[in-house]
C-alpha cells in the first residue's frame, strides 16, 4: 500500500531562517506531487505541483521554492522565512491525471 | 475570486440524524468533485467523490449530490455520529488541470450526542 511521509510535525523558526520541509512517498513510482498551505482560518491554498523528476509548477508567488531530486522526494524550502510563512504545510500525492489526492500528516510552521 | 465556496463555516447536528454539508462553486470547467475530512493537526482524509456525469455517489452514510445545473453540491451524512465531527472541505478540479484541487475554506461539523 502506499503512504506519505511529511517532517517534521511542527517546527518554530526566526523570521529571516532558512527552512526545508521533506515529504517522501512510499509504494507507488512517479507519483504527481503537491505542496499546499493551510493558513489559520482558510482553506487549503496549493503552492506547488509536479508531475515527474525536477519539474515544478509554482501557482502562487510567493517566498518558497520546491524541488524535486527523486521521483517520490518533494522539498519545500525558503532562504528567508517571513511571519506570513507561518501556516499548516501539506504535502499529498496522486495517481496522476484527476486522481484522488492523498495527504500527509502536516508541519504547523511558526515563524516568530 | 473564490471558485469553490462553502458559505457555512459551522454546523451543529445531535447524533442520529442528518448532517448536510454544502458547497458552490462558479467554475464551469469543473468535472470531478471531492469530500475531506480534517481533524485539528492532521492532514485532510479523502472521503467521497463525484464526476461530473453523475448526480449521486453513495459509500456507506455518505452520500455526495451534485447540481450541475446549479453549480452546487452537497454532502450527506446519515445518521451523523460524534466521530464524524471534524472539518469537512470541498474541492474541485477540472480536466487538464493535472488535477490540481481548489478547495473551499471549510465547513467545521460538530456531532452532538
Amino acid at each position: 500500500s502506499q503512504t506519505i511521509h511529511q517532517w517534521p510535525a511542527t517546527l518554530v523558526q526566526p523570521v529571516g531562517s532558512p527552512l526545508s520541509l521533506e515529504c517522501t512517498v512510499e509504494g507507488t513510482s512517479n507519483p504527481n506531487l503537491y505542496w499546499y498551505r493551510q493558513a489559520a482560518g482558510r482553506g487549503l491554498q496549493l503552492l506547488f505541483y509536479s508531475v515527474g523528476i525536477g519539474q515544478i509548477s509554482s501557482e502562487v508567488p510567493q517566498n518558497l521554492s520546491a524541488s524535486r531530486p527523486q521521483d517520490r522526494q518533494f522539498i519545500l524550502s525558503s532562504k528567508k522565512l517571513l511571519l506570513s510563512d507561518s501556516g499548516f504545510y501539506l504535502c499529498a500525492w496522486s495517481a496522476g491525471g484527476q486522481g484522488i489526492q492523498y495527504f500527509g500528516a502536516g508541519t504547523r510552521l511558526s515563524v516568530l | 475570486d473564490q471558485q469553490v465556496k462553502q458559505n457555512s463555516p459551522s454546523l451543529s447536528v445531535q447524533e442520529g440524524r442528518i448532517s448536510i454539508l454544502n458547497c458552490d462553486y462558479t467554475n464551469s470547467m469543473f468535472d470531478y468533485f471531492l469530500w475531506y475530512k480534517k481533524y485539528p493537526a492532521e492532514g485532510p482524509t479523502f472521503l467521497i467523490s463525484i464526476s461530473s456525469i453523475k448526480d449521486k455517489n453513495e459509500d456507506g452514510r455518505f452520500t455526495v449530490f451534485l447540481n450541475k445545473s446549479a453549480k452546487h453540491l452537497s454532502l450527506h451524512i446519515v445518521p451523523s455520529q460524534p466521530g464524524d465531527s471534524a472539518v469537512y472541505f470541498c474541492a474541485a478540479s477540472a480536466k487538464g488541470s493535472q488535477g490540481n484541487l481548489i478547495f473551499g475554506k471549510g465547513t467545521k461539523l460538530s456531532v452532538k450526542p
